[in-house]
Protein backbone atom coordinates (compact mmCIF):
# COMPACT_ATOMS: atom_id res chain seq x y z
CA UNK A 1 0.00 0.00 0.00
CA UNK A 2 1.43 3.10 -1.17
CA UNK A 3 2.21 5.96 1.72
CA UNK A 4 2.37 9.49 0.87
CA UNK A 5 3.78 11.93 2.97
CA UNK A 6 3.06 15.86 3.39
CA UNK A 7 3.97 18.52 5.74
CA UNK A 8 0.91 18.93 8.04
CA UNK A 9 1.45 22.56 8.02
CA UNK A 10 2.44 25.41 6.64
CA UNK A 11 2.30 29.24 7.28
CA UNK A 12 2.03 31.71 3.88
CA UNK A 13 1.00 35.63 3.84
CA UNK A 14 -1.13 37.13 1.04
CA UNK A 15 0.37 37.49 -2.44
CA UNK A 16 3.28 34.25 -1.29
CA UNK A 17 3.99 31.58 -3.94
CA UNK A 18 3.21 28.41 -1.89
CA UNK A 19 4.77 25.53 -2.41
CA UNK A 20 3.68 21.86 -0.78
CA UNK A 21 5.40 18.49 -1.43
CA UNK A 22 4.32 15.32 -1.43
CA UNK A 23 6.13 12.25 -1.09
CA UNK A 24 5.11 9.31 -2.62
CA UNK A 25 8.00 6.48 -2.94
CA UNK A 26 6.54 3.83 -3.45
CA UNK A 27 4.42 4.93 -6.60
CA UNK A 28 3.97 2.64 -9.56
CA UNK A 29 4.01 2.65 -13.23
CA UNK A 30 -0.02 3.13 -13.75
CA UNK A 31 -0.37 5.89 -10.85
CA UNK A 32 -1.10 9.17 -11.17
CA UNK A 33 -0.91 12.16 -9.12
CA UNK A 34 -3.64 14.70 -8.07
CA UNK A 35 -4.22 17.22 -5.80
CA UNK A 36 -7.25 17.93 -3.68
CA UNK A 37 -8.52 21.47 -1.89
CA UNK A 38 -11.10 20.77 1.22
CA UNK A 39 -12.70 22.93 3.53
CA UNK A 40 -13.63 22.11 6.64
CA UNK A 41 -16.91 20.00 6.77
CA UNK A 42 -16.68 20.36 2.94
CA UNK A 43 -16.21 17.37 0.02
CA UNK A 44 -12.81 17.88 -1.56
CA UNK A 45 -12.32 19.76 -4.75
CA UNK A 46 -10.10 19.06 -7.38
CA UNK A 47 -6.96 21.16 -8.09
CA UNK A 48 -4.81 19.35 -10.20
CA UNK A 49 -3.49 16.19 -11.97
CA UNK A 50 -0.11 15.34 -13.89
CA UNK A 51 1.34 12.23 -14.32
CA UNK A 52 5.10 13.19 -15.18
CA UNK A 53 7.07 16.39 -15.52
CA UNK A 54 5.18 19.82 -15.13
CA UNK A 55 1.20 20.75 -15.11
CA UNK A 56 -0.28 24.05 -15.44
CA UNK A 57 -3.78 25.25 -15.26
CA UNK A 58 -5.62 28.54 -14.12
CA UNK A 59 -4.91 28.20 -10.29
CA UNK A 60 -1.97 26.13 -10.14
CA UNK A 61 1.09 24.21 -11.26
CA UNK A 62 2.21 20.51 -10.27
CA UNK A 63 6.02 19.47 -10.54
CA UNK A 64 6.96 16.23 -10.80
CA UNK A 65 10.22 14.78 -11.19
CA UNK A 66 11.85 12.55 -13.57
CA UNK A 67 11.47 9.45 -10.59
CA UNK A 68 8.50 10.37 -9.13
CA UNK A 69 8.82 9.78 -6.08
CA UNK A 70 7.61 12.70 -4.77
CA UNK A 71 5.49 15.90 -6.41
CA UNK A 72 4.89 19.34 -5.84
CA UNK A 73 1.82 21.36 -5.63
CA UNK A 74 2.64 25.33 -6.29
CA UNK A 75 -0.03 27.86 -6.13
CA UNK A 76 0.44 31.43 -7.32
CA UNK A 77 -0.18 34.59 -4.82
CA UNK A 78 -2.17 32.91 -2.30
CA UNK A 79 -5.21 34.74 -0.73
CA UNK A 80 -6.90 34.65 2.51
CA UNK A 81 -9.69 32.05 0.78
CA UNK A 82 -6.68 29.57 -0.04
CA UNK A 83 -7.02 28.14 3.74
CA UNK A 84 -8.02 24.67 3.18
CA UNK A 85 -6.13 21.38 3.46
CA UNK A 86 -4.98 20.08 0.78
CA UNK A 87 -4.33 16.23 -0.17
CA UNK A 88 -2.13 14.50 -2.16
CA UNK A 89 -3.51 11.50 -3.99
CA UNK A 90 -1.73 8.68 -5.53
CA UNK A 91 -3.33 5.43 -7.17
CA UNK A 92 -4.14 3.95 -10.92
CA UNK A 93 -7.93 5.35 -11.77
CA UNK A 94 -8.57 3.55 -14.10
CA UNK A 95 -7.95 0.40 -11.96
CA UNK A 96 -8.79 1.74 -8.41
CA UNK A 97 -8.58 -1.12 -6.02
CA UNK A 98 -5.10 -1.90 -7.77
CA UNK A 99 -1.64 -1.55 -5.42
CA UNK A 100 -2.38 2.42 -4.58
CA UNK A 101 -5.89 2.04 -4.24
CA UNK A 102 -6.52 5.28 -4.13
CA UNK A 103 -4.27 6.62 -1.42
CA UNK A 104 -4.96 9.76 0.25
CA UNK A 105 -2.12 11.58 2.34
CA UNK A 106 -2.71 13.02 5.67
CA UNK A 107 -3.30 16.60 4.24
CA UNK A 108 -1.04 20.09 4.40
CA UNK A 109 -3.34 22.57 6.70
CA UNK A 110 -2.24 25.61 4.61
CA UNK A 111 -2.77 28.97 6.47
CA UNK A 112 -3.07 32.25 4.70
CA UNK A 113 -2.63 35.50 6.59
CA UNK A 114 -2.88 39.36 5.92
CA UNK B 1 -27.00 22.25 -12.41
CA UNK B 2 -24.86 19.25 -12.50
CA UNK B 3 -23.33 17.01 -9.06
CA UNK B 4 -23.53 14.74 -6.79
CA UNK B 5 -25.77 15.00 -4.05
CA UNK B 6 -25.34 12.92 -0.46
CA UNK B 7 -28.31 12.76 2.28
CA UNK B 8 -28.57 13.20 4.95
CA UNK B 9 -25.89 16.13 5.82
CA UNK B 10 -26.38 14.48 9.65
CA UNK B 11 -27.19 11.58 10.76
CA UNK B 12 -27.73 9.83 13.96
CA UNK B 13 -27.67 6.70 14.75
CA UNK B 14 -28.01 3.83 18.11
CA UNK B 15 -25.40 1.60 18.43
CA UNK B 16 -26.80 -1.71 16.89
CA UNK B 17 -28.39 -0.20 13.85
CA UNK B 18 -27.49 -0.35 10.55
CA UNK B 19 -28.09 2.90 8.45
CA UNK B 20 -28.01 3.39 4.82
CA UNK B 21 -26.36 6.95 3.67
CA UNK B 22 -27.52 7.75 0.32
CA UNK B 23 -25.41 9.10 -3.03
CA UNK B 24 -26.97 10.52 -6.46
CA UNK B 25 -25.17 11.87 -9.32
CA UNK B 26 -26.57 13.33 -12.04
CA UNK B 27 -23.37 13.80 -14.14
CA UNK B 28 -23.56 10.81 -15.67
CA UNK B 29 -20.36 9.17 -14.36
CA UNK B 30 -20.00 5.66 -14.21
CA UNK B 31 -17.61 5.28 -11.63
CA UNK B 32 -18.55 6.22 -8.07
CA UNK B 33 -16.67 6.18 -4.34
CA UNK B 34 -17.32 5.92 -1.42
CA UNK B 35 -14.80 7.19 1.27
CA UNK B 36 -14.71 7.83 4.83
CA UNK B 37 -12.80 10.57 7.09
CA UNK B 38 -12.27 11.44 10.59
CA UNK B 39 -11.04 13.80 12.04
CA UNK B 40 -7.79 14.78 11.24
CA UNK B 41 -7.11 12.18 8.93
CA UNK B 42 -7.26 11.90 5.17
CA UNK B 43 -9.70 10.07 3.16
CA UNK B 44 -10.07 6.02 3.07
CA UNK B 45 -11.80 4.18 0.58
CA UNK B 46 -14.43 1.70 1.38
CA UNK B 47 -15.69 0.63 -1.71
CA UNK B 48 -15.68 1.92 -5.33
CA UNK B 49 -17.90 0.92 -8.33
CA UNK B 50 -16.84 1.44 -12.05
CA UNK B 51 -20.03 0.36 -13.58
CA UNK B 52 -23.54 -0.70 -12.83
CA UNK B 53 -23.75 -4.01 -10.89
CA UNK B 54 -20.37 -4.29 -10.24
CA UNK B 55 -18.59 -2.94 -7.38
CA UNK B 56 -15.07 -3.62 -5.45
CA UNK B 57 -13.84 -3.44 -1.75
CA UNK B 58 -11.44 -0.53 -1.02
CA UNK B 59 -8.75 -0.26 1.81
CA UNK B 60 -11.64 -0.36 5.06
CA UNK B 61 -14.73 -2.68 3.61
CA UNK B 62 -15.05 -4.78 6.62
CA UNK B 63 -18.84 -3.49 8.19
CA UNK B 64 -20.45 -1.67 5.48
CA UNK B 65 -22.13 -2.95 1.95
CA UNK B 66 -22.86 -1.02 -1.17
CA UNK B 67 -25.78 -1.60 -3.95
CA UNK B 68 -24.82 0.00 -7.66
CA UNK B 69 -28.29 -0.74 -9.43
CA UNK B 70 -28.47 2.03 -11.10
CA UNK B 71 -25.73 4.42 -12.57
CA UNK B 72 -26.96 7.77 -10.41
CA UNK B 73 -26.81 5.96 -6.85
CA UNK B 74 -24.29 4.16 -4.82
CA UNK B 75 -25.55 3.91 -1.61
CA UNK B 76 -23.68 2.79 1.76
CA UNK B 77 -24.98 0.72 4.32
CA UNK B 78 -23.10 0.77 7.77
CA UNK B 79 -23.62 -2.13 9.47
CA UNK B 80 -23.69 -2.90 12.82
CA UNK B 81 -20.41 -4.97 12.52
CA UNK B 82 -19.04 -1.84 11.46
CA UNK B 83 -16.68 -1.35 15.17
CA UNK B 84 -16.16 2.45 14.49
CA UNK B 85 -18.72 3.61 12.46
CA UNK B 86 -18.85 7.85 13.75
CA UNK B 87 -17.36 9.98 10.89
CA UNK B 88 -17.96 11.91 8.03
CA UNK B 89 -18.57 9.87 4.52
CA UNK B 90 -17.92 11.25 1.13
CA UNK B 91 -19.06 9.90 -2.07
CA UNK B 92 -17.38 10.80 -5.47
CA UNK B 93 -17.80 9.95 -9.20
CA UNK B 94 -15.49 10.30 -12.32
CA UNK B 95 -15.01 9.55 -15.58
CA UNK B 96 -12.23 9.51 -17.72
CA UNK B 97 -12.17 12.94 -19.60
CA UNK B 98 -9.26 14.42 -21.37
CA UNK B 99 -7.11 11.91 -19.68
CA UNK B 100 -7.67 12.95 -16.01
CA UNK B 101 -9.95 11.36 -13.74
CA UNK B 102 -10.95 13.72 -11.42
CA UNK B 103 -13.18 12.93 -8.96
CA UNK B 104 -16.18 14.99 -8.16
CA UNK B 105 -17.50 14.42 -4.79
CA UNK B 106 -20.10 15.29 -3.18
CA UNK B 107 -20.95 17.66 0.49
CA UNK B 108 -20.47 14.64 2.48
CA UNK B 109 -22.39 13.07 5.57
CA UNK B 110 -21.53 13.16 8.85
CA UNK B 111 -22.46 10.01 10.86
CA UNK B 112 -22.59 9.59 14.79
CA UNK B 113 -23.16 6.76 16.39
CA UNK B 114 -23.73 6.48 20.44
Amino acid sequence: LAKTTQPISMDSYEGQEVNITCSHNNIATNDYITWYQQFPSQGPRFIIQGYKTKVTNEVASLFIPADRKSSTLSLPRVSLSDTAVYYCLVGDMADPGGGNKLTFGTGTQLKVEL
Amino acid sequence: DGGITQSPKYLFRKEGQNVTLSCEQNLNHDAMYWYRQDPGQGLRLIYYSQIVNDFQKGDIAEGYSVSREKKESFPLTVTSAQKNPTAFYLCASSTPEAGTYEQYFGPGTRLTVT
